[in-house]
């Protein structure tokens, strides 16, 4: 079946470490994405890509990167330039058109 | 630009009472309309969506939705609510055309279901 695989389900981080968070699919689709999500606050848009080799920033870009290199991956990097990076991380994909997104099962990063 | 409005934070309801989750929205043409579910540490799973035809949308789980242009709004409904309806609901909405990927979503509605 096809969809989309984040991992790990659980990380941790200590204070001045980078890490990378996984976000692969095998639906064939253009775009991915990648969101925030903190209690009370909704889903905020990190990065988005539409095509390989291309992305750009969304809401809350800052102290995060994002690479493309495939159609299949859209990794997030969490940096140490982020001050406040305990939270649930999602990444989605999407076609052009009346579909809407497939979300993986999420993240969830926590500093100690 | 689009946007979505869900201006309950959360919504109590008991269980085998009708439930509505409110959601308006505003986007330049016709829109593409979605509901997801959240339950806890999962991501979000599709439950419906409105792209034309009939105002009335079927869903997942026994839900159905409401399109209404002229309140630009998509509510949320179900007849009779289970305590397992108890989630994070979000609405979103996409605009026409072509080139068009993006969702924009709603802040999400706690439902809670008591038994």
């Amino acid at each position: 079946d096809g969809g989309i695989t984040q991992s790990p389900k659980y990380l941790f981080r200590k204070e001045g470490q980078n890490v990378t968070l996984s976000c692969e699919q095998n639906l064939n689709h253009d775009a991915m994405y990648w969101y925030r999500q903190d209690p009370g606050q909704g889903l905020r848009l990190i990065y988005y890509s539409q095509i390989v080799n291309d992305f750009q920033k969304g809401d809350i870009a800052e102290g995060y990167s994002v690479s493309r290199e495939k159609k299949e991956s859209f990794p997030l990097t969490v940096t140490s330039a982020q001050k406040n990076p305990t939270a649930f991380y999602l990444c989605a994909s999407s076609i052009e058109g009346e579909r809407g997104y497939t979300f993986g099962s999420g993240t969830r990063l926590t500093v100690v | 630009a689009q946007s979505v409005a869900q201006p309950e934070d959360q919504v109590n309801v008991a269980e085998g009472n009708p439930l509505t989750v409110k959601c308006t929205y505003s986007v330049s043409g016709n829109p593409y309309l979605f509901w997801y579910v959240q339950y806890p540490n999962r991501g979000l799973q599709f439950l419906l969506k409105y792209i034309t035809g009939d105002n009335l949308v079927k869903g997942s789980y026994g839900f159905e939705a409401e399109f209404n242009k002229s309140q630009t709004s998509f509510h949320l409904k179900k007849p009779s609510a289970l305590v397992s309806d108890s989630a994070l609901y979000f609405c979103a909405v996409r605009g026409p055309g072509a080139g068009s990927y993006q969702l924009t979503f709603g802040k999400g509605t706690k439902l809670s279901v008591i038994p």
